[in-house]
C-alpha cells in the first residue's frame, strides 16, 4: 500500500530547477526513499535513492528532511525530455515497489 | 551495459486466447520482477523471482497467470485464457540483489479484443 503522498501534477519552465515534493510521514528508520520516473511509452527509470543524507548523482539531487518525513527531488536544469511521471516510493517487503499515481511533471518551453 | 530486453513489444489477441511474454534481465541480476500497468495507473507487482525461485507471487492471478524462470536468467509470463481486463502493459524489471534499484524494460503492450 502507498506510504507516500505526491502532488498530482506540476509545471516547470525549461532551464529552471524542478522541485518535486513527497511526503512519507510513516517511514521507518531503516527504510529508503526511491525515486523513479516514467516517460511516455517507456518503462520506469530509476533516478536516485537515499536513507537520511542528501544524495546527488548525474540525474538529480535528493533532499531528505532531518525528521525523514518528507523529501524533495531536484532536477537542476529541467529540459523538455524531463517531462514524465515521477514516482516517490518507499519499498516494502522484499524490495516491493508500490508506484501509486506519482506526479506528472510537464516542462514548458 | 545492455538493459532489460522484452518481447514482443506489442501483442493483440482475442479474449480466451493464450499469450506469452519473454524477458531477458540485465546480465548478473539475480532478482527479476513482472509488473502489470493498466492505462492511467502505476505499475503493480505480479511476481518476484530470486534466481529461479519465487519470492512473492501474492498479486498474481494464479487461475490464469503463470510465470517461470527455469535457469535463473530469462523468464516468461503466460496468460491462459486472457480476459478483457488483462489489457495492459506488462513490464519486466531486474536488480542485482533484492535491495538494489530495479531496472525496467519498455514492456509488452497487450490488447485484448
Amino acid at each position: 500500500d502507498a506510504k507516500t503522498t505526491q502532488p498530482t501534477s506540476m509545471d516547470c519552465a525549461e532551464g529552471r530547477a524542478a522541485n518535486l515534493p513527497c511526503n512519507h510521514s510513516t517511514i521507518s528508520g531503516n527504510e529508503y526513499v526511491y525515486w523513479y520516473r516514467q516517460i511516455h511509452s517507456q518503462g520506469p527509470q530509476y533516478i536516485i535513492h537515499g536513507l537520511k543524507n542528501n544524495e546527488t548523482n548525474e540525474m538529480a539531487s535528493l533532499i531528505i528532511t532531518e525528521d525523514r518525513k518528507s523529501s524533495t527531488l531536484i532536477l537542476p536544469h529541467a529540459t523538455l525530455r524531463d517531462t514524465a511521471v515521477y514516482y516517490c516510493i518507499v519499498p516494502t517487503g522484499a524490495n516491493n515497489l508500490f508506484f501509486g499515481t506519482g506526479t506528472r511533471l510537464t516542462v514548458i518551453p | 551495459e545492455a538493459g532489460v530486453a522484452q518481447s514482443p513489444r506489442y501483442k493483440i489477441i482475442e479474449k480466451r486466447q493464450s499469450v506469452a511474454f519473454w524477458c531477458n534481465p540485465i546480465s548478473g541480476h539475480a532478482t527479476l520482477y513482472w509488473y502489470q500497468q493498466i492505462l492511467g495507473q502505476g505499475p503493480k507487482l505480479l511476481i518476484q523471482f530470486q534466481n529461479n525461485g519465487v519470492v512473492d507471487d501474492s498479486q498474481l492471478p494464479k487461475d490464469r497467470f503463470s510465470a517461470e524462470r527455469l535457469k535463473g536468467v530469462d523468464s516468461t509470463l503466460k496468460i491462459q485464457p486472457a480476459k478483457l481486463e488483462d489489457s495492459a502493459v506488462y513490464l519486466c524489471a531486474s536488480s542485482l540483489t533484492p535491495n538494489q534499484p530495479q531496472h525496467f524494460g519498455d514492456g509488452t503492450r497487450l490488447s485484448i479484443l
